[in-house]
């Protein structure tokens, strides 16, 4: 079975300061893990995705995720944030094949100017 | 832009009526997808055709129907529902089943009075 856990609801962060997205997962495959954005009215858009090969997984628009098998972490980042990330981000597990994908619960990132 | 199109974006039905959702990719894919997002809770996986065969069903109360007559198209009828399945119902497509991403509609928010 697997599970995900995004451990924060809400983050807030000003316009140019580093983000940091927080997920942690179980699975008893090895999983495949992914990083989707929703922006208010639109569907989900995938951002970067970890699927066995490097653990350092660069992704659209400045995010980046490390695969941690050790703290069983994905936790997605950026370097400075920019108004335009403001969005809800959801952390996705499944297994090694893509199949039986699991959504985390959504944290909604704000961008203060 | 996405590809997936959604349609009709906002439903508002009795528990009585039947009413259909509709979805379209223009991607050429083979795999489509409903999902549902209620507020507060995780996203569901509710069916999946690969295709055009049904490859899964999250255990979906039959009061929900799909229907995939081709690749391109993925129905959703809906009947005798319930004011709890109220949500915003979501279609994505992908290459395939399997670690393909998947391109999602925008949704369309379903209230059931």
């Amino acid at each position: 079975a697997q599970s995900v856990t995004q451990l924060d609801s809400h983050v807030s962060v000003s316009e140019g300061t580093p983000v940091l997205l927080r997920c942690n997962y179980s699975s008893s495959y090895s999983p495949s893990l992914f990083w989707y954005v929703q922006h208010p009215n639109k569907g989900l858009q995938l951002l970067l995705k970890y699927t066995s090969a490097a653990t350092l997984v660069k992704g659209i628009n400045g995010f980046e995720a490390e695969f941690k098998k050790s703290e069983t972490s994905f936790h997605l980042t950026k370097p400075s944030a920019h108004m335009s990330d403001a969005a809800e981000y959801f952390c996705v597990v499944s297994d090694e094949y893509g199949n039986k994908l699991v959504f985390g619960a959504g944290t909604i990132l704000r961008v203060k100017s | 832009e996405t590809g997936v199109t959604q349609t009709p974006r906002h439903l508002v039905m009795g528990m009585t009526n039947k009413k259909s959702l509709k979805c379209e990719q223009h991607l050429g894919h083979n795999a489509m997808y409903w999902y549902k997002q209620s507020a507060k809770k995780p996203l569901e996986l509710m069916f999946v055709y690969n295709f055009k065969e049904q490859t899964e069903n999250n255990s979906v109360p039959s009061r929900f129907s799909p229907e995939c007559p081709n690749s391109s198209h993925l129905f959703l009828h809906l009947h005798t529902l319930q004011p709890e399945d109220s949500a915003l119902y979501l279609c994505a497509s992908s290459q395939q089943r399997g670690l393909y991403e998947q391109y999602f509609g925008p949704g369309t928010r379903l209230t059931v009075t």
